[in-house]
């Protein structure tokens, strides 16, 4: 099972970039890498996913190195509103469903508090 | 779409109730998944379903807990007898059979006293 590491919080202020990395190491070929947004008292978000490269949309970029092993959720210009719990998360392909990564687990998150 | 429903959004009983969570998915997605969260363990995926029947159910902590999904929108998550340790929050999440990204419910915020 590919499991996740990624630091338990982080602080920034507004207006910085911020980039929370995931180790990954035991990632399996057909892995997607995907991330999620949690505020409190809700459900989490989908932010972005990806297989390898980068991959950006109108919220993050992710950056995801060759070795697959690790990924960067990359946030420009934070604000207070982006005060949240972050989750890396790889796809786990389920033994008897054959629409692989199904299994998404999700680890501890890195919690970021944005500050004025 | 309204996105995935889930009541109550609060449920305060007593230990040994029968409590029941119910969850409307998204229309049209083929997956549906239950959670629990708590401050000590997580995020923890008890049961998803595919087009109705239920896939893998490891996630279930024991037989006090049940889930069913008897049509394409709707699903129920209970438990019976409900104890203390059972509080929590308990999301529901949908999604397509082609996609990894998840829509989630609000959750119910369980308390068992």
């Amino acid at each position: 099972l590919a499991k996740t590491t990624q630091p338990i919080s982080m602080d920034s202020y507004e207006g910085q970039e911020v980039n929370i990395t995931c180790s990954h190491n035991n990632i399996a070929t057909n892995d997607y890498i995907t991330w999620y947004q949690q505020f409190p008292s809700q459900g989490p978000r989908f932010i972005i996913q990806g297989y390898k490269t980068k991959v950006t949309n109108e919220v993050a970029s992710l950056f995801i190195p060759a070795d697959r092993k690790s990924s960067t959720l990359s946030l420009p210009r934070v604000s207070l509103s982006d005060t949240a719990v972050y989750y890396c998360l790889v796809g786990e392909p389920h033994p008897t469903d054959n629409n692989a990564g199904n299994m998404l687990t999700f680890g501890g998150g890195t919690r970021l508090m944005v500050k004025p | 779409d309204a996105g995935v429903i889930q009541s109550p959004r609060h449920e305060v009983t007593e230990m040994g109730q029968e409590v029941t969570l119910r969850c409307k998915p998204i229309s049209g997605h083929d997956y549906l998944f239950w959670y629990r969260q708590t401050m000590m363990r997580g995020l923890e995926l008890l049961i998803y379903f595919n087009n109705n029947v239920p896939i893998d159910d490891s996630g279930m902590p024991e037989d006090r807990f049940s889930a069913k999904m008897p049509n394409a929108s709707f699903s129920t998550l209970k438990i019976q007898p409900s104890e203390p340790r059972d509080s929590a929050v308990y999301f529901c999440a949908s999604r397509l059979a082609a996609s990894y990204e998840q829509y989630f419910g609000p959750g119910t915020r369980l308390t068992v006293t």
